[in-house]
């Protein structure tokens, strides 16, 4: 079956443009979150969406990061006036439930950004 | 605040050798622990959990156990195989149902 589908799998951008990257969840999931990951770091949080209640937003760096999603299925993450350390590869992930307990998160295979 | 600490650098061994991923933890309350898993050219996903003190968790060979007083979900797998050359990552849940990575570590498996 279909997983979470994220676009652009890659994404080169100069610094100071802004980009949108866009994740499909799998048909169903409530629960939808971005995550970063940078080279030789872990995996951080960014942002949580879970059905129609307000995201958690903690894990957003600045104010120049966004996300949205809409109709309770696809959602954008939006970074404006990119910089170099914007670079990273980021996640999305959808969950069927409302614990990491039961439902396990699945994973796209991220969209990689290059601020050059 | 909630974090996994896992071991630095990457693992290489031979096939058929016994691998150890350390993972310690630092949380409040009582997480539940996952190890994902991400194999070259794919997304993360799911290898194991424990949701409480003592619980092990398996699959594919491999084994990690819940351990409270030591903070510990260490990952082994008694004989690796060069298919499970990738990157693994230890994760613990907190109460505000987000998942707290560490690191990763690759592992590469040499025939």
């Amino acid at each position: 079956g279909a997983g979470v589908s994220q676009s652009p799998s890659n994404k080169v951008t100069e610094k100071g443009k802004d980009v949108e990257l866009r994740c499909d969840p799998i048909s169903g999931h409530t629960a939808l979150y971005w995550y970063r990951q940078s080279l030789g770091q872990g995996l951080e949080f960014l942002i949580y969406f879970q059905g129609n209640s307000a995201p958690d937003k903690s894990g957003l760096p600045s104010d120049r990061f966004s996300a949205e999603r809409t109709g309770g299925s696809v959602s954008t993450l939006t970074i404006q006036r990119t910089q170099q350390e914007d670079s990273a590869v980021y996640l999305c992930a959808s969950s069927v439930g409302t614990s990491l307990r039961s439902s396990p998160l699945h994973f796209g295979n991220g969209t990689r950004l290059t601020v050059t | 605040g909630n974090s996994v600490t896992q071991m630095e650098g990457p693992v290489t061994l031979s096939e058929e050798a016994f691998l150890t991923i350390n993972c310690t933890y630092t949380a409040t309350g009582y997480p539940s622990l996952f190890w994902y898993v991400q194999y070259p050219g794919e997304g993360l996903q799911l290898l194991l959990k424990a949701t409480k003190a003592d619980d092990k968790g398996s699959n594919k060979g491999f084994e990690a156990t819940y351990r409270k007083e030591t903070t510990s979900f260490h990952l082994e797998k008694g004989s690796v195989q060069v298919s499970d050359s990738a990157v693994y990552f230890c994760a613990l849940s907190d109460g505000n149902n987000r998942l707290a990575f560490g690191k990763g570590n690759q592992v590469v498996v040499i025939p």
